[in-house]
């Protein structure tokens, strides 16, 4: 079946600028995590999702940084203003719950110039 | 705060086993996780933890020692493709923030 699927692959913006990234998560998954990735480390939380509403969004490191997920299922990661420190992998990963198995998508690799 | 810290680097040769620790700090717990990454590619889960002792899957084994705030890795019979990042993770307690260890960059060498 169809994995996680994020887009776009990669998206190169200005400083300042607003961008949208997009989250196709696996069909039935109700929990949903968007993560920030930095050459050379670890995974970092940003927001979980559990259906509909955002259970938890304290890794969202300023007001800049937005997610919804309307109808429990895509996703949408939405930054404010880019700065060049925004740059990074963003990956999102879905799991039936919680605690389970995520399964991750390819990454979005944002690039603020 | 939770923290979850591993090597940073580890070299072996194929055909040979390695262990890749993690300790962590938490006020609670709730089990740990295990992903692999390739360079340029996701995370994908290898094991989970939920209780302690040894959980085997092929060549990869994962344990847990709660009482000492511990887990590890176990690879065996290294092959040229286990050359990747390993993370420990788990979920902060009281909360659905999920944390990912400070990563293991494994080297298997011919």
């Amino acid at each position: 079946g169809a994995g996680v699927s994020q887009t776009p692959s990669n998206k190169v913006t200005e400083k300042g600028k607003y961008v949208e990234l997009r989250c196709d998560p696996i069909s039935g998954h109700t929990a949903l995590y968007w993560y920030r990735q930095s050459l050379g480390q670890g995974p970092e939380f940003l927001i979980y999702f559990q259906g509909t509403g955002a259970a938890d969004d304290s890794g969202l490191p300023n007001d800049r940084f937005f997610a919804v997920r309307p109808e429990g299922s895509v996703s949408t990661l939405k930054i404010q203003r880019t700065e060049r420190g925004d740059s990074a992998v963003y990956l999102c990963a879905s799991s039936l719950n919680q605690l389970g198995e995520q399964f991750f998508g390819p990454g979005t690799r944002l690039t603020v110039l | 705060g939770q923290s979850l810290e591993q090597p940073s680097e580890v070299t072996a040769v194929e055909g040979a086993i390695v262990q890749i620790n993690c300790t962590y700090q938490t006020s609670g717990f709730y089990g740990l996780s295990w992903y692999q990454q390739h360079d340029g590619g996701a995370p994908t889960f290898l094991s989970y933890n939920g209780l302690d002792g040894l959980e085997e899957t092929g060549r990869f084994s994962s344990f847990l020692s709660r009482s000492d705030s511990y887990g590890y890795l176990l690879l065996q019979e290294l092959q040229m493709k286990d050359s990747a990042s390993y993370f420990c993770a788990a979920p902060s307690s009281g909360t659905y923030k999920y944390i990912f260890g400070t990563g293991t960059r494994l080297k298997v060498l011919a």
